[in-house]
């Protein structure tokens, strides 16, 4: 039973430039929420995603954009970029029923040159 | 509005002491809590779980923690520190919010252990 699986794992990018980050939830969920996680910093929300819609979101600009497509797997993108922005993105399933505890991917690493 | 305190960045400790890792939170309804560790290079594996059934809650690798409602605090317990404990560990309060489950995660504490 394969868990929560992220891709690409390392990301360089220049500022301005756009990404993509890809997530496949663990099987049985349908629930995904994205993280950023600065270095040294705890998971920051960004947005979480159900039934293909946002449906809750955090405190992030709308540079952060995302989608959930039909199998539950999931995309971050992000325009723009700022050197801010390199961080640790994570990406966690959940079942919708549940009581919050989520399922986390090893992430993609995104560096900002 | 919820939110978690960590007390304490950094925890060290001898092998085979006391692992005491603190966590404060605040909610407004009753909240489920978590406790999560991260290993470098990868992501957050959840440790154990409070879901408002027993206080005490046992978790894998010999972990446990227990809620205390009047102190809002859900610290994470180990009576045996080993090496491979050393680790991040992550505390998380989820609350329901608007119709949804809001999780929101404490800064980190990072455990080393001493030899």
């Amino acid at each position: 039973d394969a868990g929560v699986t992220q891709s690409p794992t390392h990301l360089i990018k220049t500022r301005g430039q756009q990404v993509t980050l890809r997530c496949s939830p663990k099987s049985g969920h349908d629930t995904v929420s994205w993280y950023q996680q600065a270095l040294g910093q705890g998971p920051q929300f960004i947005f979480q995603y159900y039934e293909e819609e946002e449906r809750q979101r955090g405190n992030f600009p709308d540079r952060f954009s995302g989608h959930q497509f039909p199998n539950y797997s999931s995309e971050l993108n992000v325009n723009a970029l700022l050197l801010g922005d390199s961080a640790l993105y994570l990406c966690a399933s959940s079942t919708n029923t549940g009581v919050g505890a989520q399922h986390f991917g090893d992430g993609t690493r995104l560096s900002i040159l | 509005a919820q939110s978690v305190t960590q007390l304490g960045s950094h925890v060290s400790v001898s092998e085979g002491a006391l692992v005491l890792l603190r966590c404060n939170y605040s909610s407004s309804v009753p909240p489920y809590l978590f406790w999560y560790v991260q290993y470098p290079n990868q992501g957050l594996q959840l440790l154990l779980k409070y879901t408002s059934a027993a206080t005490l809650v046992k978790g894998i690798n010999g972990f446990e923690a227990e809620f205390k409602k009047s102190e809002t605090s859900f610290h994470l317990t180990k009576p045996s520190a080993h090496m491979s404990d050393a680790a991040e560990y992550f505390c998380a309060v989820s609350a329901y919010s608007g119709g949804y489950q809001k999780v929101t995660f404490g800064t980190g504490t990072k455990l080393q252990v001493i030899p």
